[in-house]
């Protein structure tokens, strides 16, 4: 089966840096996707990776490794608002996307 | 610039009343649209999604149903509702065609059968 694994919870400090951790087993694949979500409200797009290695985008960094079926989410400078769900989802060979649970993140001042 | 909407943003229906969500996006034409449900704890679940008026896909078997009757619109519906439809639901676009890049949401609308 497909499976997309990332931790149920996460907790970091203001102004300090985090790394979330996706992997995934899926039947084929054609791009990695990471969201966030806050409480009550719907997914916003923060990055996609379909090749290896780093995309940065200010204070978030998305990774990719396919050879190992990995992805991490880095946010860097942690504000207050950074405290929401992320969810990693990747798009399998039949252009279907699999989402994982989702990792709480809580920012503690 | 495109725009999503759903409505209702909240309702509480009895079991085994009808259902019936409503999902449009302006600022494109033709786009992929797709009904999510989100579970506590577990990842989106893909219910429907549909490439064009008339052609809707179902993923999960369920007393649920959708049709998309004009290229912008997304009706989510049921006939009877139970209690294991309660959940967080989702409505999403995607640009047409394998390319397609990343979902846009709509802001969701939850749903408690009691």
């Amino acid at each position: 089966g497909q499976n997309i694994d990332q931790p149920t919870e996460m907790t970091a400090t203001e102004g300090a840096i985090v790394q979330i951790n996706c992997t995934y087993q899926t039947s084929g694949f054609n791009g990695l996707f990471w969201y966030q979500q806050h409480a009550g409200e719907a997914p916003t797009f923060l990055s996609y990776n379909v090749l290896d290695g780093l995309e940065e985008k200010g204070r978030f960094s998305s990774f990719l490794s396919r050879s190992k079926g990995y992805s991490y989410l880095l946010l860097k400078e942690l504000q207050m608002k950074d405290s929401a769900s992320y969810l990693c989802a990747v798009r399998d060979s039949n252009y279907q996307l699999i989402w994982g649970a989702g990792t709480k993140l809580i920012i503690k001042p | 610039s495109q725009t999503i909407h759903q409505w209702p943003a909240t309702l509480v229906q009895p079991v085994g009343s009808p259902l019936s969500l409503e999902c449009t996006v302006e600022g494109t034409s033709n786009p992929n649209l797709y009904w999510y449900r989100q579970a506590a704890g577990r990842g989106l679940q893909l219910l429907f999604y549909s490439v064009g008026i008339g052609q809707i896909s179902s993923e999960v078997p369920q007393n649920l149903s959708a049709s998309r009757p004009q290229d912008r619109q997304f009706i989510l519906s049921s006939k009877k509702l139970l209690l294991s439809d309660s959940g967080f639901y989702l409505c999403a676009w995607s640009v047409q065609g394998f390319e397609a890049g990343e979902l846009f949401f709509g802001e969701g609308s939850r749903l408690t059968v009691l």
